[in-house]
């Protein structure tokens, strides 16, 4: 059983849409959320991460964190066609190099 | 910039045999490394985590026997998929962390086909 659940499994949303992407952890002992984007053949890299909770804005992306439910979303607003990829969101325990879990992603198509 | 160097970006063995992965890290001290294997389901399993200077230490399902890693220096790391089968095919990524950074940078995986 995946310890990271993500939701929903594939997303597509209008050019200029907004994306809504979520994240669960059934660790009660996750310090911080990362999210991360997989664009095809390439390798994964990070977005954000979140630690405190309530949200966290960096351009168009918004991440939210409720801890008390373990739960994270991100949310994509003025969505375009080059935010097309999997997004990957992991969880991590808080040592001081963490292992992360990752969820299995959402695979996010932005139609033109 | 901080990058890893992953090496070969794809390979083809045959069943039962065994094969041997590389990364190089670049621009920052990799104190731990991550490997993971994204399957062709798509789930992303954490294999290990290797720290310098410190034990490795193998998820659930992930064994030294099967995979063992080496991670001798602060700049490389490989794995060995060992007696390769159908179940092992998909792309193993290794992520490099530096001490005290909270970012982890992947390679760019290497995808294993097993015949």
């Amino acid at each position: 059983q995946q310890k990271v659940q993500q939701s929903p499994e594939s997303l597509i949303v209008p050019e200029g849409g907004m994306a809504s992407l979520n994240c669960t952890s059934s660790d009660r002992n996750v310090d911080y959320f990362w999210w991360y984007r997989q664009h095809s053949g390439k390798s994964p890299k990070m977005l954000m991460s979140i630690f405190s909770n309530g949200e966290k804005e960096e351009g168009r992306f918004t991440v939210h964190l409720n801890k008390a439910s373990l739960h994270t979303s991100l949310h994509i607003r003025d969505s375009q066609p080059s935010d097309s990829a999997l997004y990957l969101c992991a969880d991590d325990r808080g040592s001081a190099l963490g292992r992360l879990h990752f969820g299995a992603g959402t695979q996010l198509i932005v139609i033109p | 910039g901080a990058l890893v160097y992953q090496y070969p970006r794809r390979t083809i063995c045959k069943s039962g045999t065994s094969m041997r992965m590389e990364c190089q890290a670049v621009g920052f001290q990799a104190t731990s490394v991550a490997w993971y294997r994204q399957s062709p389901q798509k789930t992303f399993e954490l294999i290990a985590l290797s720290t310098v200077n410190s034990a490795i230490k193998y998820e659930q399902n992930f064994t030294q026997e099967k995979f063992p890693i080496s991670h001798p220096n602060l700049s490389f790391s490989s794995m060995t998929v060992l007696n390769a089968y159908l179940e092992d095919r998909g792309l193993y990524l290794c992520g490099g962390q530096g001490a005290g950074q909270n970012t982890l940078y992947f390679g760019a995986g290497t995808r294993l086909s097993v015949l």
